[in-house]
Parts: C-alpha cells; structure tokens; sequence
C-alpha cells in the first residue's frame, strides 16, 4: 500500500526557517516524482512544484521559486520542503503528494503538515 | 500568470446533475493542459477524481464524469448525493506555470 506520512505540525516565528518531511512507502521512492501543494487556511490549493528523486531534479511554481526548495534523501525514502524567513503570510498546511505513471495526476496524498508562523 | 476560474458555489439537489467548470482567464482549456479534478472533504487532503480530462481515478464511481466542452473543463456528478459535499478544484498544466489550481467550487447538496 503506498503511503506518504509527513512530520507533524509545527509553529515556528517570523524570520525562522522550516523542513518538512514526507515519508514514502509501498513503492520505490525513485521512480515517481513528489509534488508539494500549499492550503491557506480557508482558502484554495496552490502547487509550489515538485521534485524527481531519482536526481532531485525540482521545479518550481513562479509564485513559489526563491523562497522554498525541495529536497529527497532516498537512503529513507523521504522528501522534504524547505521554507526560509518565514511570514504570517507562511501559515498554511502543507500537503506532499506522489505523481502516478502518468506525471499529469497525484494519487497519493500525505496527511498535510499545519504550519502556524506568529511571533 | 495563468489563471484558472471555477465557480465559486454550486447546489444541486439530491440526484440531480452538478456541472461544475474549469476555465482559463486568457484562452481555452484543451487536452493539452492534462485537466484534473480532485475532491476536498473538510479537514481532509484532497483525493483524486479525473485526471487528463476525461480518465476517472481509481475507485470513482463513474456518476462522476469529466470532459472538454467549447473552451473548459466540466465536471459532471450525476446522482448527486449528499456525500458529494464538499470543494472540488480543477488543475491544469501549462508549460509556463506548470501545474495550476482553480480557486475551487463548494459544492453543496440540498
């Protein structure tokens, strides 16, 4: 059964940096690229980009690119999101998810990770 | 920037048909944009419906349809039951903006 565990929620103040961690299981973590999507809470899905872990290739989202970067370490079969000089404006939960076969769909979804910024 | 358009809200009654849409604020939504539809109940991630326009993911009962009319996306739920409540997003690829989320619809049944 493929499954994607994130770490648990976090609060973190402003400037502060932050990882998240997505952990895979039930396939082989190389072969299916992982996307990371921001939910404000309230609001709407927004993908930030994704990343190959077969040579941590990423891509990211024009609204996104400068201030996140992904990461993958396949000794674990986890894949990470960095944030950095994080803002209010950062509070969102944030969910991982797995390309299919066909890179144009996520059918596996971690849980999401809340992340509340406040000083 | 691309920017995809939803309905906000949508009700529809108890078996009826809930048609949501998925648009392009400049130009049309093809097959060449790998159009999307995933179902968000509250609290929860949100779970895959339709993926390139028309393919239904795994375990979607086929009330749930999608398909490319004139210039968008749709969303057809026939059937319409009460636990078809909750947001749908529609996502499609550019090659500029890679992936993009519709603002979302709530859809509501009563």
């Amino acid at each position: 059964e493929v499954q994607l565990v994130q770490s648990g929620p976090e609060v973190k103040k402003p400037g502060e940096s932050l990882r998240i961690s997505c952990e895979a299981s039930g396939y082989t973590f190389s072969t299916y690229w992982i996307t990371w999507v921001r939910q404000v809470p309230g609001k709407g899905l927004e993908w930030m980009g994704r990343i190959d872990p077969h040579d941590s290739d990423a891509a990211y989202s024009p609204s996104f690119q400068g201030h996140v970067s992904f990461s993958v370490d396949k000794s674990i079969d986890t894949a990470y999101l960095h944030l950095s000089s994080l803002k209010a404006s950062d509070t969102a939960i944030y969910y991982c998810a797995r390309h299919g076969v066909n890179i144009q769909f996520w059918p596996f979804w971690g849980q999401g990770t809340l992340v509340t910024v406040s000083s | 920037q691309t920017v995809v358009t939803q309905e906000p809200s949508f009700s529809v009654s108890p078996g009826g048909t809930a048609t949501l849409t998925c648009g392009l604020t400049s130009g049309s939504v093809s097959s060449s944009n790998y159009p999307g539809w995933y179902r968000q109940a509250p609290g929860q991630a949100p779970r895959p419906l339709i993926f390139n326009s028309n393919t239904r993911s795994f375990g979607v009962p086929d009330r749930f349809s999608g398909s490319i009319l004139g210039t968008k996306s749709v969303l057809t739920i026939t059937g319409a039951q009460a636990d078809d409540e909750g947001d749908y997003y529609c996502v499609v690829y550019t090659r500029s903006d890679f992936w993009v989320f519709g603002g979302g619809t709530k859809l509501t049944v009563l």
